[in-house]
């Protein structure tokens, strides 16, 4: 069965400083994995998404996630946070060739520090 | 182009009451989901529609739930009668048939039951 954990449900950052948030899955094949994001009173938002091209994903708003096989990873990184980027990030999985359901994690709610 | 709508943004309904959800896709896409996230819990899948027909209902938790898709266009999500344990935000998604990996999301109906 597949599931995905994320590391630390809150993250606090300061304004200018790198992001990292934590994600590690567990799929008995390799997966199509996504990173979501969802603002304050909005719905979710695809930030990026790996299908198995290269491991190395940018996506929206200068966020990237770098697919590591062998530590089954995908955390997601950000050079420098903007206050903007307070949000709740979810990374979720799924097997689109088997099934459609995305897996999702619990979220990791990022705070940007003035 | 617009993006999923749902409505209503909110309900509050009292236990035993019925509530209907509506989730309209994104034009064209005939793949439908449905989402829920429950307080404190991560977001779970409840089912999926190809236009008209369940393809996946693996997902919903007990026959208190209906979804419908007629003709194949919008979706509604029934509950009746309601438990306090069915509040959350219920989210809609859809995606194009050629790119099922990658659903768009609604904004979500918060829904809660007193």
């Amino acid at each position: 069965a597949q599931s995905v954990t994320q590391l630390g449900s809150h993250v606090s950052v300061s304004e200018g400083a790198l992001v990292l948030l934590r994600c590690n899955y567990s799929s008995s094949v390799p997966p199509y994995l996504f990173w979501y994001v969802q603002y304050p009173n909005q719905g979710l938002q695809l930030l990026l998404k790996y299908t198995s091209a290269a491991t190395l994903v940018k996506g929206i708003n200068g966020f990237e996630a770098e697919f590591k096989k062998s530590e089954t990873s995908f955390h997601l990184t950000k050079p420098s946070a903007h206050m903007s980027d307070a949000a709740e990030y979810f990374c979720a999985v799924s097997r689109s060739y088997r099934d459609d359901k995305i897996i999702f994690g619990k979220g990791t709610r990022l705070h940007i520090l003035p | 182009e617009a993006g999923v709508t749902q409505f209503p943004s909110h309900s509050v309904i009292e236990k035993g009451q019925t509530v209907t959800l509506r989730c309209d896709p994104i034009s064209g896409h005939d793949n439908l989901y449905w989402y829920r996230r429950v307080m404190g819990k991560e977001i779970k899948f409840l089912l999926h529609f190809v236009k008209e027909s369940k393809q996946d209902e693996s997902g919903m938790p007990n026959n208190r739930f209906l979804a419908e898709r007629t003709g194949g266009t919008y979706s509604t999500l029934k509950v009746q009668p309601a438990e306090l344990e069915d509040s959350g935000v219920y989210f809609c998604a859809s995606s194009q048939v050629q790119a099922r990996e990658t659903q768009y999301f609604g904004p979500g109906t918060r829904l809660l039951v007193l």
